[in-house]
């Protein structure tokens, strides 16, 4: 299975909004409703954000936000804060009891 | 609180074997699958290997299976990946994850490295 597409950078001002996209196939981010978005702060551990497409667990800010569109998901952030710079990866079942990552995208807070 | 400590890695040569270890508390360990996913050096994440919460079925991503296996000891805790055969290209932090559900994880613990290296 062929990594998912997202942008390997994305920036914005702290109080803004930042989209950060996840392309895929029809055999995994379009054919299912289970995406999640990962935040890694450098030398940390992975942080579940949202799951299943757009569902926040506790303790996730509901600055965070997920959407699906087709064979294309994005992870919103609003109200930009300095600690939301981080890593961002997003993931989907991609059939075949298999799992498959997307590059992942570098989040700058300007 | 749950907490998943990683254990087990080292270097290793190439087509040798390595054993890790990944201690759960915090939770009702035999109610939950169980996910590895590897990062190599400056890369991004990769999904390796899932556990149902009995051991009964075991998944693999195409580029360790028939060379990784994962286990659990319920009894004890505890979740297993040997890894054997072992490629330059597996050298990556190794993270566990508690996995509510097989498409993600909600916890992970903070990896131990492996290195494969002559």
């Amino acid at each position: 299975q062929s990594a998912l597409t997202q942008p390997p950078s994305a920036s914005g001002s702290p109080g803004q909004s930042v989209t950060i996209s996840c392309t895929g196939t029809s055999s995994d981010v379009g054919g299912y409703n289970y995406v999640s978005w990962y935040q890694q702060h450098p030398g940390k551990a992975p942080k579940l954000m949202i799951y299943e497409v757009s569902k926040r667990p506790s303790g996730v800010p509901d600055r965070f936000s997920g959407s699906k569109s087709g064979n294309t998901a994005s992870l919103t952030v609003s109200g930009l804060q300095a600690e939301d710079e981080a890593d961002y990866y997003c993931s989907s079942y991609a059939g075949s009891s298999k799992l498959v990552f997307g590059g992942g995208t570098k989040l700058t807070v300007l | 609180q749950v907490q998943l400590v990683e254990s087990g890695g080292g270097v290793v040569q190439p087509g040798g074997s390595l054993r890790l270890s990944c201690a759960a508390s915090g939770f009702t360990f035999s109610s939950y699958g169980m996910h590895w996913v590897r990062q190599a050096p400056g890369k991004g994440l990769e999904w390796v290997a899932f556990i149902r919460y009995d051991g009964s079925n075991n998944y693999y991503a195409d580029s360790v299976k028939g060379r990784f296996t994962i286990s659990r000891d319920n009894s004890k805790n505890t979740l297993f990946l040997q890894m054997n055969s072992l490629r330059a290209e597996d050298t990556a932090m190794y993270y566990c994850a508690k996995a509510p559900g097989f498409s993600y994880g909600d916890y992970w613990g903070q990896g131990t490295l492996v290195t494969v290296s002559s």
